[in-house]
């Protein structure tokens, strides 16, 4: 069965800092993937999403996404962590078929001065 | 309005009421979503309707009834419901169910506390 693991349910930086989330994945066929964010009191919002056509993804504010297959993984990298980049971040993967989400555990990250 | 609305935001029941929260998505989307947001566990995936028709329940308990009356409406009827049914209830929506990079848009979800 398809799977994520997100290691690390919680991690802290500070303001100014690389944050790097953890995100792999297990799949029988050629996954799409995705990272979502949820701040406070809200639904959850598409960070960025790999296609097959570039391993390195690009989203909104800086943040990225390397695919490595060798590795099934699908790591996000906030370049320099805000104070607002302050939420929880989930790793989704559709393994394929219809448009089913399986979601990782999310991991909360907290930004301080 | 745009993109998804959930009604109510909060809401706090008795284990014999009888609730009902309401999704509706203004985006054109044919495929509906319930999710269900447990505190530390993944997104655990309800229903999935598809042109008003169900086409996936993930061993939801009967005391959770979705009713889909249309492509821009969903709802989620509750009934005899348990403290730990108490979550984030999330809707989300896509353009239909075919394969591909079909996003889903979710609602801010209505948090559920049942005493």
């Amino acid at each position: 069965a398809q799977s994520v693991t997100q290691l690390g349910s919680h991690v802290s930086v500070s303001e100014g800092a690389l944050v790097l989330l953890r995100c792999n994945y297990s799949s029988s066929v050629p996954p799409y993937l995705f990272w979502y964010v949820q701040y406070p009191n809200q639904g959850l919002q598409l960070l960025l999403k790999y296609t097959s056509a570039a391993t390195l993804v690009k989203g909104i504010n800086g943040f990225e996404a390397e695919f490595k297959k060798s590795e099934t993984s699908f790591h996000l990298t906030i370049p320099s962590a805000h104070m607002s980049d302050a939420a929880e971040y989930f790793c989704a993967v559709k393994p394929g078929g219809y448009n089913k989400l399986i979601f990782g555990a999310g991991t909360r990250l907290a930004v301080h001065p | 309005e745009t993109g998804v609305t959930q009604t109510p935001r909060h809401l706090v029941m008795g284990m014999t009421n009888k609730k009902s929260l309401k999704c509706e998505q203004h985006l054109g989307h044919n495929a509906m979503y319930w999710y269900k947001q447990s505190a530390k566990k993944p997104l655990e995936l309800m229903f999935v309707y598809s042109l008003e028709e169900r086409v996936e329940n993930n061993s939801v308990p009967s005391r959770f009834s979705p009713e889909c009356p249309n492509s821009s409406h969903l709802f989620l009827h509750l009934h005899t419901l348990q403290p730990e049914d108490s979550a984030l209830y999330l809707c989300a929506s896509s353009q239909d169910l075919l394969a591909g990079l079909n996003e889903q848009f979710f609602g801010p979800g209505t948090r559920l506390t049942v005493l």
